[in-house]
């Protein structure tokens, strides 16, 4: 089956810096890989998605980059703030027979310091 | 729009008590619906699928007559812990796709805490 490595496990930034997670798939078959937020005592939130027929995709400040090649994919967040610290997590999962049921990393720990 | 409701948020019970857990879907109707259990600062592990009018499926490891999952309308599924015992403590969470849409919507979790 699928599996999905997520680095680092913490990641700790001052407000205004930017923050990079990467993730890496093992599945040359998966085709969508979306990432969640997920904070304190919350549900996972879908935050942005990138299907493999995309190698980039931006929305205000956060973007997703995928390379197919070597089965990578990364989170930017640039500009962070302190309302971004959550975790995060990366999935990802093969569209067959419409499932699209994700495999996820295990998480990011964004702390963004004022 | 796609909504999943999950309640309760927590709920805490004593050992060997029965706890359900329900996810509806608010906007639209769910054929199929996920259930999760998060250990704290650790990824989701999916238990099982449950199936509209159907029987769920089971991840390898997990106990159906433990956790007795019940998806008996398009936006309703439950989860019921049975004979609960501490090491069931954890924090359940649901999802669901709408129809053409690949990512998944999750409910806003549940704690569970078994004294």
């Amino acid at each position: 089956g699928e599996n999905v490595e997520q680095h680092p496990s913490t990641l700790s930034v001052q407000e205004g810096d930017s923050a990079v997670i990467k993730c890496t798939y093992s599945d040359s078959a998966s085709n969508y890989f979306p990432w969640y937020k997920q904070e304190l005592g919350k549900g996972p939130q879908l935050i942005i998605d990138i299907r493999s027929n995309v190698g980039e995709k931006k929305d205000q400040r956060i973007a997703v980059t995928l390379n197919k090649t070597a089965k990578h994919f990364s989170l930017h967040i640039t500009e962070t703030q302190p309302e971004d610290s959550a975790v995060y997590f990366c999935a990802a999962s093969i569209g067959s027979g419409g499932s699209y049921i994700p495999t996820f990393g295990r998480g990011t720990s964004l702390i963004v310091h004022p | 729009g796609a909504v999943v409701s999950q309640h309760p948020s927590r709920v805490i019970c004593k050992s060997g008590t029965s706890v359900k857990i329900e996810c509806r879907s608010l906007d639209f109707q769910a054929t199929t619906m996920f259930w999760y259990r998060q250990f704290p600062k650790q990824s989701l592990m999916l238990m099982a699928t449950s199936n509209e009018g159907s029987k769920a499926t089971y991840e390898q490891g997990v106990e159906k007559d433990k956790f007795l999952i019940n998806h008996a309308s398009l936006t309703l599924s439950t989860l019921t812990v049975t004979s609960a015992h501490p090491e069931d403590s954890s924090f359940y969470i649901c999802s669901a796709r709408v129809g053409g849409r690949e990512g998944y919507t999750f409910g806003s979790g549940t704690r569970l805490t078994v004294v």
